[in-house]
């Protein structure tokens, strides 16, 4: 158990449709990281927050949105769903090491399917 | 182009063999870590690596990184079932304040 939990695990939903996807972080850490893991295109780093605000961003959707609360959880939100939307999505949070030395810990992940 | 090439992407062993998972790169990495990740679980770090030339062990499992932290490998010793999994590498460059960027994984099968 990594400290890290995602809700729900399992989504199902049609295409067009918006879904939110939840994450808690670790107890004490302030960065919180999205991914998105698919057959193809293997772990893909959507989007980082750090204590409510966006730090870094990757390869999200402008249909893609995320936040993150004063509590330090954070939201993934989903709309206008396409058939290749259907994934696991991962949130991830970390603590630092060292300079530079960010070691991230997972949760379980959400599996998204979209009809 | 993946910035950080996984080689071999499939690996199917026999219990008791030795392997090595390797993950290349052209650009220099600040820390490099692996994960191991079993089917529809979280990847779940292994080991981090930052200096060049780097060498840890977890038991069976040796990780090395490269001199000029371009590259790393996973050597794991005497294979077991309990092995198998989806290996990643994923490292971080400079400062981008822990951003992971993945290889593509390669997949261990472990038989009996």
């Amino acid at each position: 158990d990594s400290g890290v939990t995602q809700t729900p695990k399992h989504l199902i939903t049609a295409t067009g449709q918006r879904v939110t996807l939840r994450c808690s972080p670790r107890s004490g850490d302030l960065s919180v990281y999205w991914y998105q893991q698919s057959l193809d295109q293997g772990l893909q780093f959507l989007i980082q927050y750090y204590n409510g605000e966006e730090r870094a961003k990757g390869n999200i959707l402008e249909r893609f949105s995320a936040q993150q609360f004063p509590d330090l959880h954070s939201e993934l939100n989903l709309s206008s769903l396409e058939l290749g939307d259907s994934a696991l999505y991962f949130c991830a949070s970390s603590v630092r090491r060292l300079a530079g030395v960010y070691e991230q810990y997972f949760g379980p992940g959400t599996r998204l399917t979209v009809t | 182009t993946q910035l950080l090439e996984q080689s071999p992407q499939f690996l199917s062993i026999q219990e008791g063999e030795n392997l090595t998972v390797y993950c290349n790169s052209s650009s220099v990495f600040s820390s490099l870590q692996w994960y191991r990740q079993e089917p529809g679980e979280g990847p779940v770090l292994l080991v981090t690596v930052v200096t060049g030339g780097e060498v840890k062990k977890l038991k069976r499992l040796t990780f090395q990184f490269g001199d000029a932290r371009k590259d790393s490998s996973l050597h794991i010793t005497a294979a077991q079932p309990g092995d198998t999994g989806l290996y990643l590498c994923a490292g971080v460059r400079g400062t981008s304040y822990g951003k992971l960027t993945f290889g593509q994984g390669t997949i261990l099968t472990v038989h009996p």
